[in-house]
């Protein structure tokens, strides 16, 4: 069964400042979609950024990257310019491609900014 | 824009009630999808269902049922509630032509005492 780990439960990140979170999957699939999404406090959760397997690219959305290491299994997110509006929960989530389309994600990591 | 819609934000139920969550979208879209959070394990799939009717079975569906009668309409159905379902109830969806990632509604927070 394909598995999501976040290591970091939290993290913190001076405003202006860069930081990343990090996420390992396992999987035996070889393509798929992998996902960070972002949980403002009490507020809906919203897709930051999607990767597919077999792009080798590193996706981007703005101040927002990942670091695809598909052989690592590996796809952190990078946040630059960080702004106090990105604290949240931010959460790692794969699917594999075709078949079911269940999201597997991670336990989230929650991102403080500090001014 | 993909519109997920929870009729409840809070919710609070006492121990043996039948509880209904509903999650209503405005558009023609096929599957969808209800996650339990809670904090330190994420988000984990109760539900699913790709069509009218049709339903399958999550990661942790013990406990709760499904129904969905009309496209646009799927319920979360506990049919006696416990403590121990007191949780955050996520809705969520996949688009038609977006279908690789999902939409979520707002959330319901469910307390039961």
């Amino acid at each position: 069964a394909q598995t999501v780990t976040q290591s970091q439960p939290e993290m913190s990140v001076q405003e202006a400042e860069t930081v990343t979170l990090s996420c390992t999957y396992d999987t035996s699939e070889s393509d798929y979609y992998l996902f960070w999404y972002k949980q403002p406090p009490s507020r809906q959760m919203i897709l930051v950024i999607r990767q597919e397997a077999y792009k080798q690219q590193n996706a981007t959305e703005n101040r927002f990257s990942v670091n695809f290491q598909k052989a690592a299994k590996s796809f952190s997110l990078k946040i630059s310019d960080s702004q106090l509006g990105d604290a949240a929960m931010y959460f790692c989530a794969y699917r594999r491609k075709g078949g079911s389309e269940k999201l597997v994600f991670g336990k989230g990591t929650k991102l403080t900014v500090n001014p | 824009d993909v519109k997920v819609t929870q009729s409840s934000r809070y919710l609070v139920k006492r121990t043996g009630e039948k509880v209904f969550l509903e999650c209503v979208q405005d558009m023609d879209h096929e599957n969808m999808f209800w996650y339990r959070q809670d904090p330190g394990l994420g988000l984990r799939l109760i539900y699913f269902s790709y069509d009218v009717k049709m339903k399958e079975k999550g990661d942790i569906p013990e406990g709760y049922s499904v129904s969905r009668e009309k496209k646009e309409r799927f319920s979360l159905i506990l049919e006696s509630a416990s403590t121990n379902q007191t949780s955050m109830y996520l809705c969520a969806l996949s688009a038609r032509g977006r279908r690789e990632t999902q939409y979520f509604g707002p959330g319901t927070r469910l307390l039961v005492l």
